[in-house]
C-alpha cells in the first residue's frame, strides 16, 4: 500500500538559512500534519491543513509556514534556521472523518543544523 | 496544554515474555492510538482505538481504550526481538480537534 512520501530525507543547512520541506500524502487522503521530534523526544504537533486551509496550530515558531497545495501535497518553509530547529520533522496523513481519523506518518525529514 | 503520562519509560525483557505499558491523562480523548517508531525513523501504527472500553488485537498486540477515556494499555504476547523499539501512545481529543498529543514513549529492549 501507499505511504506518506517526505523528501528530503536528509537535510543539512547552516544558521540563518531557510529550508522547505515537502510531504506527499496517502491517495485520497484530505489531511496533513506536521510534527517536529528533538532527540529523545517524543513528537510535537505544528501544524495541520485539511482540504488546503490550516485546520489546527500548535507550537509552530513564526520563523515556520506551511500550506497545503491543490494536489495535497504539503511544504513547510523554515526561515532563519536555528541550531535548536536541528530535529525529525514527520508529515502524517489522514482521511478527515468525524470519529474514526487515523493518522498515518511518513520516515521523516532529519534536518541538521550547523 | 493536554499531557499524557506514559509507564514504563523502559523495560528489558527476555524472550518470550509478555509486556505491558500504559498512558494516562487527566483529560479525555475521542481517540487512542498506539505507535511503534524505530531510531530514525518514523512512527508505525500498530493499533487505533475509538470507544470506549474498546479492546482490539493484532497479532500479538492487545490494546484497550479505557471506559473513562483517560487511559489506554497495550500488552505485548510472547515478544521477540523484532519487537525492540519505543512504543508511543497517543490521544486525538476529537470535538474539532484532531492533533495528537503524544506519551513520552516506552523503550523496549528484548533480550535473546
Amino acid at each position: 500500500a501507499a505511504g506518506v512520501i517526505q523528501s528530503p530525507r536528509h537535510l543539512i543547512k547552516e544558521k540563518r538559512e531557510t529550508a522547505t520541506l515537502k510531504c506527499y500524502p496517502i491517495p485520497r487522503h484530505d489531511t496533513v500534519y506536521w510534527y517536529q521530534q528533538g532527540p529523545g523526544q517524543d513528537p510535537q504537533f505544528l501544524i495541520s491543513f485539511y482540504e488546503k486551509m490550516q485546520s489546527d496550530k500548535g507550537s509552530i515558531p513564526d520563523r515556520f509556514s506551511a500550506q497545503q497545495f491543490s494536489d495535497y501535497h504539503s511544504e513547510l518553509n523554515m526561515s532563519s534556521l536555528e541550531l535548536g530547529d536541528s530535529a525529525l520533522y514527520f508529515c502524517a496523513s489522514s482521511l478527515r472523518t468525524v470519529d474514526q481519523e487515523t493518522q498515518y506518518f511518513g520516515p521523516g525529514t532529519r534536518l541538521l543544523v550547523l | 496544554g493536554q499531557q499524557l503520562n506514559q509507564s514504563p519509560q523502559s523495560m528489558f525483557i527476555q524472550e518470550g515474555e509478555d509486556v505491558s505499558m500504559n498512558c494516562t491523562s487527566s483529560s479525555i480523548f475521542n481517540t487512542w492510538l498506539w505507535y511503534k517508531q524505530d531510531p530514525g525513523e518514523g512512527p508505525v501504527l500498530l493499533i487505533a482505538l475509538y470507544k470506549a472500553g474498546e479492546l482490539t488485537s493484532n497479532g500479538r498486540l492487545t490494546a484497550q481504550f479505557g471506559i473513562t477515556r483517560k487511559d489506554s494499555f497495550l500488552n505485548i504476547s510472547a515478544s521477540i526481538p523484532s519487537d525492540v523499539g519505543i512504543y508511543f501512545c497517543a490521544g486525538q481529543p476529537g470535538a474539532g480537534s484532531y492533533q495528537l498529543t503524544f506519551g513520552k514513549g516506552t523503550k523496549l529492549s528484548v533480550i535473546p
